[in-house]
């Protein structure tokens, strides 16, 4: 079955770095852009970046610039996004979604379940 | 970065009535790149609608899209009581991505 599976929720005090994993299954892992999107509890959603399992390239928005890693494991298809130096303010879900290019204009055809992260102290 | 914003913010209607959803950007859409997606409470989003007005997989023919530039429309002809939820776009250009603030369609 074609799927994105992230890892469990997490909860974590103000500085200490959170990674979240995105599993992908049904498909050839290296064949489509996988990003990140944020909405915090209540909100809209939040694009992070993206990156290029075939390669390993990243582009993240100008927010998360510093601050976001997002590194891939072709050999076990998941991919990785490392927040650091968290703050209450990145309390949020955090979502993986596929990207397959122009066969849907760019858009994210399938998501992954959700991560929860709590930023507390 | 092109900014996107959705109105309404909230639309009460009923079922089998048509929902009428906008979305305006701050710059030109290039290629059409704008997509729509659904998002009901404690789930991922799903696609709706992408290059404006290609329907994704599955999705019923009620739901149409339209535009082109910086106006783009999302209509639901006759909502059906699964269609109450928040509605987002999404557009992509210059190898970003942005998202609209949300269109809530509750039941009146």
């Amino acid at each position: 079955q074609v799927q994105l599976v992230q890892s469990g929720a997490e909860v974590k005090k103000p500085g200490a770095s959170v990674k979240v994993s995105c599993k992908a299954f049904g498909y050839t892992f290296t064949d489509s852009f996988l990003h990140w999107v944020r909405q915090a509890p209540g909100q809209g959603l939040e694009w992070m970046g993206v990156i290029n399992p075939r390669g390993g390239s990243t582009n993240y928005a100008q927010k998360f610039q510093g601050r976001v890693t997002m590194t891939r494991d072709t050999s076990t298809s998941t991919v990785y996004m490392e927040l650091s130096s968290p703050r209450s303010e990145d309390t949020a879900v955090y979502y993986c979604a596929r990207d397959v290019g122009l066969t849907v204009g760019r858009a994210f055809d399938m998501w992954g379940q959700g991560t929860m992260v709590t930023v507390s102290s | 970065e092109i900014v996107l914003t959705q109105s309404p913010g909230t639309l009460s209607l009923s079922p089998g009535e048509r929902a009428t959803l906008s979305c305006r950007a701050s710059q030109r859409v290039s290629n059409g790149y704008l997509a729509w997606y659904q998002q009901k409470p404690g789930q991922a989003p799903r696609l709706l609608i992408y290059g404006a007005s290609s329907r994704a997989t599955d999705i019923p023919d009620r739901f149409s899209g339209s535009g082109s530039g910086t106006d783009f429309t999302l209509t639901i002809s006759r909502l059906e009581p699964e269609d109450f939820a928040v509605y987002y776009c999404q557009q992509y250009g210059s190898s970003t991505w942005t998202f609209g603030q949300g269109t809530k369609v509750e039941i009146k």
